[in-house]
């Protein structure tokens, strides 16, 4: 079956500009996961959805990211007015229900460079 | 302190090697235990999750020690297709999955 998919895959942008980045988990996934990963940083929590809902958000650098997900399943990441450190690759993931036993599948991610 | 503490490496071994990866978490409410894998420029993979007991799944084993906070992954008679850098994973208990990562280890088996 189909994994999880993101889009677009490469993605440049001027400095202060906005971007979405989309995330289609597998079907029948409820949870969904953003994380992203650095040069020197490793990968990072963002925020995650069990459903439409975003119980931990903690994981978002500043308020210019926010996430939304409509219907259980497309997710969307915005982040706005982008700065040179927003740059990294952001990986989507989901799982069958959120917890900590259950698999987590990555997306193969969006890299995202802010000149 | 890092949560998730790894030797970057890199790790350069010979094919048929056998070689041994350590991880230190700080957390010690700390609840499940991974190790995944990620090629370069791809996204990681789950290779195995561990467990107190210690669990083999083939030429990899992963040990836990909860009373030292410290996870390890070995790897025997080591193929080239293993090169790839492993990341050790932890998830806070009462989170609902977040996963912790390490910044990884990076293994490169040569012929």
């Amino acid at each position: 079956g189909a994994g999880v998919s993101q889009s677009p895959s490469n993605k440049v942008t001027e400095k202060g500009k906005d971007v979405e980045l989309r995330c289609d988990p597998i079907s029948g996934h409820t949870a969904l996961y953003w994380y992203r990963q650095s040069l020197g940083q490793g990968l990072e929590f963002l925020i995650y959805f069990q459903g439409n809902s975003a119980p931990d958000k903690s994981g978002l650098p500043s308020d210019r990211f926010s996430a939304e997900r409509t219907g259980g399943s497309v997710s969307t990441l915005t982040i706005q007015r982008t700065q040179q450190e927003d740059s990294a690759v952001y990986l989507c993931a989901s799982s069958l229900v959120a917890g900590a036993y259950n698999e987590q599948f990555f997306g193969p991610g969006t890299r995202l460079t802010v000149l | 302190r890092k949560e998730v503490e790894q030797d970057p490496g890199p790790f350069n071994v010979p094919e048929g090697a056998t070689v041994a990866f350590n991880c230190t978490y700080s957390n010690s409410a700390s609840q499940s235990f991974f190790w995944y894998r990620q090629d370069c420029r791809k996204e990681p993979k789950l290779l195995m999750s561990v467990y107190s007991s210690g669990n083999e799944d083939g030429r990899f084993t992963a040990q836990l020690n909860r009373a030292s906070q410290y996870i390890s992954l070995l790897i025997r008679d080591s193929k080239l297709s293993d090169s790839a850098t492993y990341l050790c994973v932890v998830i806070y208990g009462g989170s609902q999955g977040n996963l912790i990562f390490g910044k990884g280890t990076k293994l490169s088996v040569k012929p």
